[in-house]
């Protein structure tokens, strides 16, 4: 059974260019979540996704930051005019459904640097 | 409200038992538990609910301190296996699914 896949693995793009980041969660997990890792920051929120509709984007750090989930599987997380503090690595989660008692399983994430 | 792990750091040798805590300001309703080894993702440990429920995959056991709003993991016997770095994450009654995870602990073990 395949795992939470992302891609690329990794990226190196200029300051001010935009970004895709792709997430292909465990077949049958409706919810998926996204993350950003800096070094010694731990797990920061991003967005998270119920089926396609995304019901908390608390976490987006700003309106560059957006992302869709189309077909209840595949989400993009796209960063227009990256700046240098976006790079990090960018962790996609999914579960069976989104709830208290339902474990996150995590892809090997994008790491992503800015320059 | 993001938990306070500690302590940062630990280091072991082989067969020695560790600790690690998880605490909140806030009531808390889940407490949930994830390894990550250098450079791979995040590996889920265990899910700890309020009325104590627990729900896990390894031979790890935890505790969850409703009053006292924390957690606590207990890594007996340590093997090499269990270095890394371990998260908590927390969630508050009546709040979103998303678990607010801590900065994590980095456990090193020696041989």
């Amino acid at each position: 059974g395949a795992g939470v896949s992302q891609s690329p693995s990794n990226k190196v793009t200029e300051k001010g260019k935009d970004v895709e980041l792709r997430c292909d969660p465990i077949s049958g997990h409706t919810a998926l979540y996204w993350y950003r890792q800096s070094l010694g920051q731990g797990l920061e929120f991003l967005i998270y996704f119920q089926g396609n509709s995304a019901p908390d984007k608390s976490g987006l750090p700003s309106d560059r930051f957006s992302a869709e989930r189309t077909g209840g599987s595949v989400s993009t997380l796209t960063i227009q005019r990256t700046q240098q503090e976006d790079s990090a690595v960018y962790l996609c989660a999914s579960s069976l459904l989104a709830g208290v008692s339902y474990e996150q399983y995590f892809g090997p994430g994008t790491r992503l640097t800015v320059t | 409200q993001q938990p306070v792990q500690s302590p940062q750091a630990v280091i072991l040798r082989e067969g020695e038992d560790a600790v690690i805590n998880c605490s909140s300001s806030k009531a808390l309703y889940s407490v949930h538990w994830y390894r990550q080894k250098h450079g791979e993702a995040p590996v889920f440990l265990m899910i700890l609910l309020k009325g104590g429920e627990q729900k896990g995959h390894e031979k790890i056991s935890a505790s969850f301190n409703e009053k006292k709003q924390q957690s606590s993991l207990y890594l007996t016997a340590s093997q090499l296996s269990y270095s890394g770095t371990y998260f908590c994450g927390t969630e508050e009654p009546g709040g979103s699914y998303i678990p607010t995870f801590g900065r994590g602990t980095s456990l090193i073990v020696h041989p």
